[in-house]
């Protein structure tokens, strides 16, 4: 099973709609990364929440995290086209770089 | 700032045949990994390494091969390509003190799409 689990796998949105995403882990949590991958192309790194309870945002995506969850939420306002792509978590667990399962997100007119 | 240089961006490879991945990191970083990204899936961890000469196995590691001779250099060694090995392979960095990885950006490479026939 997989130390990352993100949900949903994907979503379909139409544009203007808000949606969260869900990145929950099976161990505590010291930080975890937001990144985001256009396809067929490289990682773009969004954000990173070192602490409980952070909360950061970049334009019109926010991510939270929740230590005692063990797990982050991406939310994001106001959907457009540009925002379509696959979206994944990231966190150092037991000394490995570990990635989510990965959300899809489609955004339709 | 090269940060990290991943080499060939595409391959085609035969069946059984072997070829190294290469992956080069400008930035003094301990801590490197390999991935394979299939199909609507997310990364899975190949092989990691937390400084030079030492290497450790991730998830998926069967049928490939890493060393660390450098700190700046990981290659990804398939010995015996198979299709199941088709795959977007993805190198990353970060920063880590003394086999300790920190709580920093991971840098990631280009990728590389590698088919096997």
């Amino acid at each position: 099973s997989q130390e990352l689990e993100q949900s949903p796998q994907s979503l379909i949105v139409q544009e203007g709609k808000n949606l969260t995403i869900n990145c929950t882990s099976s161990k505590t949590l010291y930080g975890l990364y937001w990144y985001k991958q256009k396809y067929g192309e490289g990682l773009i790194f969004l954000m990173m929440l070192q602490k409980g309870g952070e909360e950061k945002s970049h334009e019109k995506i926010t991510a939270k995290l929740d230590e005692k969850k063990q797990q982050s939420s991406l939310h994001i306002t106001a959907s457009q086209p540009s925002h379509a792509g696959i979206y994944l978590c990231g966190a150092g667990l037991n000394e490995k770089l570990t990635f989510g399962t990965g959300t899809r997100l489609t955004i339709i007119p | 700032n090269a940060g990290v240089t991943q080499t060939p961006k595409f391959q085609v490879l035969k069946t059984g045949q072997s070829m190294t991945l290469q992956c080069a990191q400008d930035m003094n970083h301990e801590y490197m990994s390999w991935y394979r990204q299939d199909p609507g899936m997310g990364l899975r961890l190949i092989h990691y390494s937390v400084g030079a000469g030492i290497t450790d196995q991730g998830e998926v590691p069967n049928g490939y091969n890493v060393s660390r001779s450098t700190t700046e250099d990981f290659p990804l060694r398939l010995l015996s390509a198979a299709p199941s090995q088709t795959s977007v392979y993805f190198c990353a960095s970060s920063y880590a003190i003394s086999g300790v990885l920190m709580n920093t950006e991971a840098f990631f490479g280009q990728g590389t799409r590698l088919t096997v026939v």
